[in-house]
């Protein structure tokens, strides 16, 4: 299994740029899991979907965020415009849902991540 | 509130040098908890799930334990190669798809 992709792995952009992240989950997994990684912070959950549904964006930071899963295989991460407090690591996860005793199971699997780093 | 706590920051040890890793974790009812390996530069590797007090499990030199307050992470014989970011998660109470994850544990194992 190849795992989750993601691109890019670096990007560079002027603040007021826009900036799309995407990625690949792994096949057969229904949940997609967006995060956001920074020294001060660690890793913040941003949004996330089930069977290409958004389920909680709670965590988007403000609207200059969109999220989208048209399919099953893809997801974009959107900033728009981004900012320098934008600057940080993001990855995608996946997972494939089990339940057992009336608990889910099943572990998240993650990206290598994209550094974005916003001048 | 749920609230996981890592300790120590950061460790150092020496090649062969045993030590622990410690993760507490403030949830209503466990429902998993997670350990991870980060290597700089990459994504989370995912380690343990573990479910209930009393459960163990191991791979290579590590061991995950679990009580009703807190699991720990046994590394025995360490090797360089061990070095890396250990975290630890623990499923939302009410959301059982969220995550709740630690700072982590930054481990540096010297030959």
């Amino acid at each position: 299994d190849a795992g989750v992709i993601q691109s890019p792995r670096h990007e560079v952009t002027e603040m007021g740029q826009e900036v799309t992240l995407r990625c690949k989950p792994i096949s057969g997994h229904d949940y997609l899991f967006w995060y956001r990684q920074t020294m001060m912070r660690g890793l913040e959950l941003l949004i996330y979907f089930n069977n290409n549904v958004p389920i909680d964006d709670s965590g988007m930071p403000e609207d200059r965020f969109s999220a989208k899963m048209p399919n099953a295989s893809f997801s974009t991460l959107k900033i728009q415009p981004s900012e320098p407090r934008d600057s940080a690591v993001y990855f995608c996860a996946s997972r494939f849902s089990q339940w057992s005793s009336g608990t889910v199971r099943g572990e998240q699997y993650f990206g290598p991540g994209t550094r974005l780093t916003v001048t | 509130e749920d609230q996981v706590t890592q300790s120590p920051e950061a460790l150092r040890l020496q090649e062969g040098e045993s030590s622990s890793l410690n993760c507490s974790y403030t949830v209503s009812g466990l429902r998993g908890l997670f350990w991870y390996r980060q290597d700089p530069g990459k994504g989370p590797e995912f380690l343990f799930t573990l479910y209930s007090a009393g459960e163990e499990k191991e791979k290579e030199r590590l061991k995950a334990t679990l009580t009703k307050k807190e699991s720990f992470l046994h590394i025995t014989a360490p090797k360089p190669e061990d070095s890396a970011t250990y975290l630890c998660a623990v499923r939302h109470s009410y959301n059982t798809d969220k995550l709740i994850f630690g700072t982590g544990t930054r481990l540096q194992v010297f030959p």
